[in-house]
C-alpha cells in the first residue's frame, strides 16, 4: 500500500539558515509528489510538485525539492529561511485507482528563531 | 490552478443539529472535489471523493449517513454534518482536482 513518511515532526532553524525537510514515500508505480504549506487555521498552499522529468523541482517562495527514486525520497530545501516560513509542511503522494487521490505525510512543523 | 472558496470559515453549532459547508470552484469546472478532515496537530485524512452528478465515494470508516456530500454542479460541492456531536469538531478542508490539487481555506467546526 502507498504511504508517505515525514520523519521530523518538529524542526527549529535560525533565520537565514538553510532548511531541509525530509519526505519518504512508498508506492509501486511512478510517484507524483507534492509539497504543501499550511499556516495556522488555513488551507494548504502548493509549494511545488513533481510529475516527471527533471528531478530537481523549483517552487514558490524560494523552495526546491529533489526527487530521488533510489532513496524513495522527495526532500524539500530552502537555502535561507525567513521568519515568515514558519508553518506546517506536508508532503503528499498522488495514487491512482478509479480516481486519483492524495495521501499526506504527518507533517513537519517548522519554527524559525530570530 | 483553480480558485477555491470554502464557506463558512468557522461555525459553532449545538449538539444534534446539522451544519452545511460549501466548497466552490470559482474559475474551474470541477468534476471531482475532495473532502478532508484534520484534527489538531495532525495530518489531513481523506473523507470522501465528490463527483459531479453522481454519488460520493467515501473512504473506509467514514459514515456516509453522517457526512452527506452533494456535488450538484461543476462549481459547488457541499458537506453536511448531520446530527453533529462534539467528536465531530474538527477542521474540514475541501480540494479541487484541477491540474494538481487546490485547497480551500478550511472550515473550523465546533460542536457544543
Amino acid at each position: 500500500a502507498q504511504s508517505v513518511t515525514q520523519p521530523d515532526i518538529h524542526i527549529t532553524v535560525s533565520e537565514g539558515a538553510s532548511l531541509e525537510l525530509r519526505c519518504n514515500y512508498s508506492y509501486g508505480a511512478t510517484p507524483y509528489l507534492f509539497w504543501y504549506v499550511q499556516s495556522p487555521g488555513q488551507g494548504l498552499q502548493l509549494l511545488l510538485k513533481y510529475f516527471s522529468g527533471d528531478t530537481l523541482v523549483q517552487g514558490i517562495k524560494g523552495f526546491e525539492a529533489e526527487f530521488k527514486r533510489s532513496q524513495s525520497s522527495f526532500n524539500l530545501r530552502k537555502p535561507s529561511v525567513h521568519w515568515s516560513d514558519a508553518a506546517e509542511y506536508f508532503c503528499a503522494l498522488e495514487y491512482g485507482g478509479a480516481t486519483n487521490k492524495l495521501i499526506f505525510g504527518t507533517g513537519t512543523l517548522l519554527a524559525v528563531q530570530p | 490552478g483553480a480558485v477555491v472558496s470554502q464557506h463558512p470559515s468557522r461555525v459553532i453549532c449545538k449538539s444534534g443539529t446539522s451544519v452545511k459547508i460549501e466548497c466552490r470552484s470559482l474559475d474551474f469546472q470541477a468534476t471531482t472535489m475532495f473532502w478532508y478532515r484534520q484534527f489538531p496537530k495532525q495530518s489531513l485524512m481523506l473523507m470522501a471523493t465528490s463527483n459531479e452528478g453522481s454519488k460520493a465515494t467515501y473512504e473506509q470508516g467514514v459514515e456516509k449517513d453522517k457526512f452527506l456530500i452533494n456535488h450538484a454542479s461543476l462549481t459547488l460541492s457541499t458537506l453536511t454534518v448531520t446530527s453533529a456531536h462534539p467528536e465531530d469538531s474538527s477542521f474540514y478542508i475541501c480540494s479541487v482536482s484541477d491540474y494538481g490539487y487546490t485547497f480551500g481555506s478550511g472550515t473550523r467546526l465546533t460542536v457544543v
